[in-house]
């Protein structure tokens, strides 16, 4: 079956470590999304990669970090630096960029304590 | 930002059509009206999307008004598995940076 994992589903981490949550396609798309969640809120875009090595700044980057090395893995570092940490991140795919047909992981709820 | 509107909540029977309704009355020519859900706790799950001809596939059906200014999602028989929070956006065209935007949504709710 074609999709998209994230793992894991629940991660806790202690203040001030780097934790990096995992998102991996094999639909083979190019383009690939990271979105956070919070409570009885909409999406937000932290950063979002438009094809295998290259990845742009969304709205709410600062205390992220990514990479794409390979087509079909965007893992996400959500470092020390960010400030509200906890919260329910999405990692998303399209065919190309600029679509609005995007497919979705179950995602990943991060809790630091 | 999204620039539609929906109830906020609607109740269906198991085994009955849901019919959702959205309003886009500020649509102009060249965008799209897509169509997602998300059930609690898990990521969004696209639905399906439409110009102006009405659509169908295997998860539902979106009629579009000739207009334009509104359209409505048709779950044909739902399920409890339906049960869910669904939203309707609009495309604000390519140059946007393919950032998702979820307005309110309607949270719907099959019984048995």
């Amino acid at each position: 079956d074609g999709g998209i994992t994230q793992s894991p589903k629940y991660l806790f981490r202690k203040e001030g470590q780097n934790v990096t949550l995992s998102c991996e396609q094999n639909l083979n798309h190019d383009a690939m999304y990271w979105y956070r969640q919070d409570p009885g809120q909409g999406l937000r875009l932290i950063y979002y990669s438009q094809i295998v090595n290259d990845f742009q700044k969304g709205d709410i980057a600062e205390g992220y970090s990514v990479s794409r090395e390979k087509k079909e893995s965007f893992p996400l570092t959500v470092t020390s630096a960010q400030k509200n940490p906890t919260a329910f991140y999405l990692c998303a795919s399209s065919i190309t960029w600029g679509s609005y047909e995007q497919y979705f992981g179950p995602g990943t709820r991060l809790t630091v304590t | 930002d999204a620039k539609t509107t929906q109830p906020p909540s609607m109740d269906c029977a198991e085994g009955r059509a849901a019919n959702l309704p959205c309003n886009h009355s500020t649509i102009s020519g060249n965008e799209y009206v897509y169509w997602y859900r998300q059930i609690h706790s898990q990521g969004p799950q696209y639905i399906i999307h439409g110009l102006k001809n009405n659509e169908t596939n295997e998860m539902a059906s979106l009629i579009i008004t000739e207009d334009r200014k509104s359209s409505t999602l048709i779950l044909p028989h739902a399920t409890l598995r339906d049960t869910a929070v669904y939203y309707c956006i609009d495309s604000r065209g390519l140059t946007s940076g393919s950032r998702l935007t979820f307005g309110e949504g309607t949270q719907l709710t099959v019984n048995p």
